[in-house]
């Protein structure tokens, strides 16, 4: 049973490109939370898709978007690159079915900024 | 708004040493609480969980108690080993309603960096 995985592994952007992340859920789950974590610091939530839609935001701007496709996989964007968006990059999965359950992660995408 | 709050760190001990790390948390709601282990360079992997008041998680030898009168979920082990230095996140998620499915997103601590010796 695979768990979550993500794509890339690790990125080097420059200020002010664009990047996308690429995130597929565990096998079962319809859910995909997206966290950023800064180095030293707990991860932040920056939203959740379920059934192709944004249900959730966190304290992040329009810079950061998402998508969800139909077979539950997820791509987290982020445009005009800050050096303040290096940062370990976390997908979350969970089942929706039956309400919230615990979230399983994936190994993230560590993406720098230069 | 939801906080979770970890005691500092690093926290450094020997070989089958007792391990106490302390987390507290206010919530808006009724909080399901989640100790995360990541290990160096890979994602978080969930520990234990309690989903309300006095239940005891347990995995692996670690243990914690929600208690709610002290908005607390201490994580404890017995006796530590080498392989359990890790960075240990303390989380919490309350349950959210819309459009009759529940969501809910993890609040997360700062993390405490655990290093045992042989």
């Amino acid at each position: 049973d695979a768990g979550v995985t993500q794509s890339p592994t690790h990125l080097i952007k420059t200020r002010g490109q664009q990047v996308t992340l690429r995130c597929s859920p565990k096998s079962g789950h319809d859910t995909v939370s997206w966290y950023q974590q800064a180095l030293g610091q707990g991860p932040q939530f920056i939203f959740q898709y379920y059934e192709e839609e944004e249900r959730q935001r966190g304290n992040f701007p329009d810079r950061f978007s998402g998508h969800q496709f139909p077979n539950y996989s997820s791509e987290l964007n982020v445009n005009a690159l800050l050096l303040g968006d290096s940062a370990l990059y976390l997908c979350a999965s969970s089942p929706i079915a039956g309400g919230f359950r615990e979230q399983y992660f994936g190994p993230g995408t560590r993406l720098t900024v230069t | 708004g939801d906080s979770v709050t970890q005691m500092e760190g690093p926290v450094t001990l020997s070989e089958e040493a007792f391990l106490t790390i302390n987390c507290t948390y206010t919530a808006t709601g009724y909080p399901s609480l989640f100790w995360y282990v990541q290990y160096p360079g890979e994602g978080l992997q969930l520990l234990l969980k309690a989903t309300k008041a006095d239940d005891k998680g347990s995995n692996k030898g670690f243990e914690a108690t929600y208690r709610k009168e002290t908005t607390s979920f201490h994580l404890e082990k017995g006796s530590v080993q080498v392989s359990d230095s890790a960075v240990y996140f303390c989380a919490l998620s309350v349950r959210l309603y819309a459009g009759g499915t529940s969501y809910g997103k993890l609040t997360f601590g700062q993390g405490t960096i655990l290093t045992v010796h042989p």
